[in-house]
């Protein structure tokens, strides 16, 4: 079955530490993962995409990792603000555009 | 450029009723998806239209159904409404379907 799993559910940090969330997927064949932040009462806004042959990818103090032999991606974050809490999704997509979503990781900065 | 915009923002409805969801998406964009999302669910693909075809479906009762005008805005309707279809209807565009999905505010549905 095609799955993909994230953890933490809801993870609580002080701003300016850092953290990493993580996705595992079943999604076969794969096509690409993506990184989603959600901001409450809002539509999701892409972070990262990265393909099979990509294993790093960064934007800004988000950074993407991907083992495409494991199945696994990780977001990490640096230096958190206020503003990155949020949910933060992982989406893989199969070669048949269908795109499967984990069901997000809650992140809450406090200052 | 205008993002992606979505009407109504909100609805309430009962059950049996029927609901139509509109989305703009923004210009120069073909690919137009609708996703539900509900917090027991998270986010689940409905079905993606390109150019006016349906062209992915996801594992939706034949209650949902979709259509895109040639002007690529799109339409969502939900017939016979359940109490379990209360949920936020998330559209998304892109150029292709494969680049990056921006996506609108949502409209948020519920069913009394």
């Amino acid at each position: 079955k095609n799955q993909v799993e994230q953890s933490p559910q809801s993870l609580i940090i002080l701003e300016g530490k850092n953290c990493t969330l993580q996705c595992n997927y079943t999604v076969s064949p794969f096509s690409n993962l993506r990184w989603y932040k959600q901001d409450t009462g809002r539509g999701p806004v892409s972070l990262t995409i990265m393909t099979f042959s990509e294993n790093t990818k960064s934007n800004g103090r988000y950074t993407a990792t991907l083992d495409a032999d494991t199945k696994q991606s990780s977001l990490h974050i640096t230096a958190s603000q206020l503003s990155d809490s949020a949910s933060y999704i992982c989406v893989v997509r199969r070669g048949s555009y269908i795109p499967t979503f984990g069901r997000g990781t809650s992140l809450i900065v406090h200052p | 450029k205008a993002g992606v915009t979505q009407t109504p923002r909100y609805l309430i409805k009962t059950r049996g009723q029927q609901v139509t969801l509109s989305c703009s998406p923004i210009s120069g964009h073909r690919s137009v998806s609708w996703y539900q999302q509900t917090p027991g669910q998270g986010l689940q693909f409905l079905f993606e239209y390109f150019s006016e075809t349906q062209r992915n479906k996801g594992n939706f009762p034949g209650r949902f159904s979709g259509r895109q005008f040639s002007n690529s805005r799109s339409e969502m309707n939900v017939s016979t409404l359940e109490l379990g279809d209360s949920a936020l209807y998330l559209c998304a565009s892109s150029q292709d379907g494969l680049d990056t999905q921006y996506f609108g505010p949502g409209t948020r549905l519920t069913v009394l």
